[in-house]
């Protein structure tokens, strides 16, 4: 149980071009979910907080108008990099909180990004 | 603000030699804290957790205990194998919110 799923799990794009990755909680409900970046050899970083049906909650420095985090449904968010540049190739991860916990994420497999 | 902080790797280790990786947390709370692991090329996987103080989390092998004294939640296997070769995660959350990561611990165990 408690297994997350991303989409793709590698994209590679042009420059000026956007890309949407896709995070699914397969067999829960995932009230909360949450999207880290992590540079290579590196710890995650934390890019936003998504509650279901609310807008996301970004952390300083995170452009919100570059990346956008959508949470339609109770299994589904989505994140999508506009206008990617090479400086936004990074490996991101998503996690879900399961309804009625607040502890444990479960996370993704990832999404490789480059963008050429 | 809370913090982890973790022992610097690389660690090697030949196959069936005992593991510790040290891992220290700084909170004004009473943290859940966790161990996950990241194999090459995936996402995180939880390992253990323990939720309050003097609980032992397991798990294939694997143990930590949450020591409120010394704030501590050290992960320890008996025996390692190759494929426990990984990047090794500890962390803490408080009050549902955000984890927060130490830095990471590669481990590399050689046959």
């Amino acid at each position: 149980g408690a297994v997350v799923s991303q989409h793709p799990s590698r994209v590679i794009c042009k420059s000026g071009t956007s890309v949407k990755i896709e995070c699914r909680s397969l067999d829960f409900q995932a009230t909360t979910m949450f999207w880290y970046r992590q540079f290579p050899k590196k710890s995650l970083m934390l890019m936003a907080t998504s509650n279901e049906g609310s807008k996301a909650t970004y952390e300083q420095g995170v452009e919100k108008d570059k990346f956008l985090i959508n949470h339609a449904s109770l299994t589904l968010s989505t994140l999508t990099v506009t206008s990617a540049h090479p400086e936004d190739s990074s490996f991101y991860i998503c996690s879900a909180r399961q309804r009625g916990t607040t502890d444990t994420q479960y996370f993704g497999p990832g999404t490789r990004l480059t963008v050429l | 603000g809370d913090s982890v902080t973790q022992m610097e790797g690389p660690v090697t280790l030949s196959e069936e030699a005992f593991l510790t990786i040290n891992c220290t947390y700084t909170a004004t709370g009473y943290p859940s804290l966790f161990w996950y692991v990241q194999y090459p090329g995936e996402g995180l996987q939880l390992l253990l957790k323990a939720t309050k103080a003097d609980d032992k989390g397991s798990n294939k092998g694997f143990e930590a205990t949450y020591r409120k004294e010394t704030t501590s939640f050290h992960l320890e296997k008996g025996s390692v194998q190759v494929s426990d070769s990984a990047v090794y995660f500890c962390a803490l959350t408080q009050y549902g919110n955000k984890l927060v990561f130490g830095a990471g611990t590669i481990l590399r165990v050689k046959s």
